[in-house]
């Protein structure tokens, strides 16, 4: 089955700085890889993905990479505010989802 | 995501006991899943059900049990067999043949 990496498993960034989560996934056969958005004590919710079709994709500060080669897809989260601290989870897979560990993001003021 | 609904947000049980979490929706969404979060470990996949009166396991589905008798409700049972049943539950969502899956607001198990 799928195996998901994530790292790392926490990330410091001062305010207005950028942050990068990476992951890693091990089946080729994985096309849709989500990122998740958790904040303490509630449930996760989707903030961007990309499919396997596609390199890059931006949504306003955040943006998402894939590189299939390689496999791995990263985030990327710029001018950070203090309420872009959270844990973000990464995904991949075809028909279901794999999740990493997350990471848990500290921005500092 | 306001359309799936789980059911107690806090919920206590004495060990020995079976204890069954809800999940509900109102998306008309096909698939449905149940996933356990323990803290450092991320989301692991206990049971996901695609279709009415079918089922299959996940990764950790030994101690837990499912039903889905109706496309909107997706009732998770930890038995007393699960060793480790403390866990914060989330329930998903996502409607047949896509990927994108919607998570219900958790319920928090503790097993004293």
């Amino acid at each position: 089955g799928e195996n998901v990496e994530q790292h790392p498993s926490t990330l410091s960034v001062q305010e207005g700085d950028s942050a990068v989560i990476k992951c890693t996934y091990s089946d080729s056969a994985s096309n849709y890889f989500p990122w998740y958005k958790q904040e303490l004590g509630k449930r996760p919710q989707l903030i961007i993905d990309i499919r396997s079709n596609v390199g890059e994709k931006k949504d306003q500060r955040i943006a998402v990479t894939l590189n299939k080669t390689a496999k791995h897809f990263s985030l990327h989260i710029t001018e950070t505010q203090p309420e872009d601290s959270a844990v973000y989870f990464c995904a991949g897979g075809a028909d279901g989802l794999t999740f990493g560990k997350g990471t848990h993001l500290i921005i500092q003021p | 995501d306001g359309g799936i609904t789980q059911s107690p947000k806090y919920l206590f049980r004495k060990e020995g006991q079976n204890v069954t979490l809800s999940c509900e929706q109102n998306l008309n969404h096909d698939a449905m899943y149940w996933y356990r979060q323990d803290p450092g470990q991320g989301l692991r996949l206990i049971y996901y059900s695609q279709i009415v009166n079918d089922f299959q396991k996940g990764d950790i589905a030994e101690g837990y049990s499912v039903s889905r008798e109706k496309k909107e409700s997706f009732p998770l049972t930890v038995t007393s067999a699960q060793k480790n049943p403390t866990a914060f539950y989330l329930c998903a969502s996502s409607p047949l043949g896509a990927n994108e899956q919607y998570f219900g607001p958790g319920t928090r198990l503790t097993v004293t």
